[in-house]
């Protein structure tokens, strides 16, 4: 069974804090997406990253794809309200299905 | 361009009854995927379609049924509604079978009762 695991699970955070989310597996992807997801809403694509060590930078969010392209990280700078959502991971191995996190859950206060 | 649309946005039904969800993809679009998505579960990989044809099928029992059509546009079935059915149903679409960048439709909302 292909998982992967999100860190930390929940996430609760004053504007202007930094943070990382963690992704990991134990399979190698061709490629990891990153989502953001509110409430009530579907998940919205941020990034795509394709090559082992490649680092992605969205504003204040950095994300990066571990050499072994087994793992990834996103980095939030200076943290603000209007990143408060649920945070997924999603790749795929092969031809098979695109397989998502257990998902963070960010809340980020004034 | 209009992105993946829905519907029906909210559902609600009894135990018992059978339920059909429609997703229409992004134009050009030809891949299909469902996931149910609960608190508990996370995310969960229901089916994914391209060119008419199921490429891959989640754990999920066989009351769970899709299906795609010509012009890309895809249903999802349920029969014999039970409780634990209740959740947000998400379509996703992609360009290819292999393209991994999926875009998702804003979900239905199925409780049932």
């Amino acid at each position: 069974t292909q998982l992967l695991e999100q860190s930390p699970q929940f996430l609760s955070i004053q504007e202007g804090e930094n943070l990382t989310v963690y992704c990991n597996s134990s399979s190698v992807f061709s490629s990891l997406q990153w989502y953001r997801q509110e409430p009530g809403e579907g998940p919205v694509l941020l990034v795509t990253v394709v090559t082992g060590g490649e680092v992605k930078k969205l504003k204040r969010l950095t994300f990066q794809f571990g050499d072994a392209r087994k793992d990834s990280s996103l980095h939030i700078t200076a943290a603000q309200p209007g990143d408060t959502g649920l945070y997924l991971c999603a790749g795929r191995v092969g031809s098979d299905k695109l397989i998502f996190g257990t998902g963070t859950r960010l809340q980020v206060f004034p | 361009k209009a992105g993946v649309t829905q519907t029906p946005r909210y559902l609600i039904k009894t135990r018992g009854q059978q339920v059909t969800l429609s997703c229409s993809p992004i134009s050009g679009h030809r891949s299909v995927s469902w996931y149910q998505q609960t608190p508990g579960q996370g995310l969960q990989f229901l089916f994914e379609y391209f060119s008419e044809t199921q490429r891959n099928k989640g754990n999920f029992p066989g009351r769970f049924s899709g299906r795609q059509f010509s012009n890309s546009r895809s249903e999802m079935n349920v029969s014999t509604l039970e409780l634990g059915d209740s959740a947000l149903y998400l379509c996703a679409s992609s360009l290819g079978a292999m393209n991994t960048e999926a875009f998702f439709g804003q979900g239905t909302r199925l409780t049932v009762v």
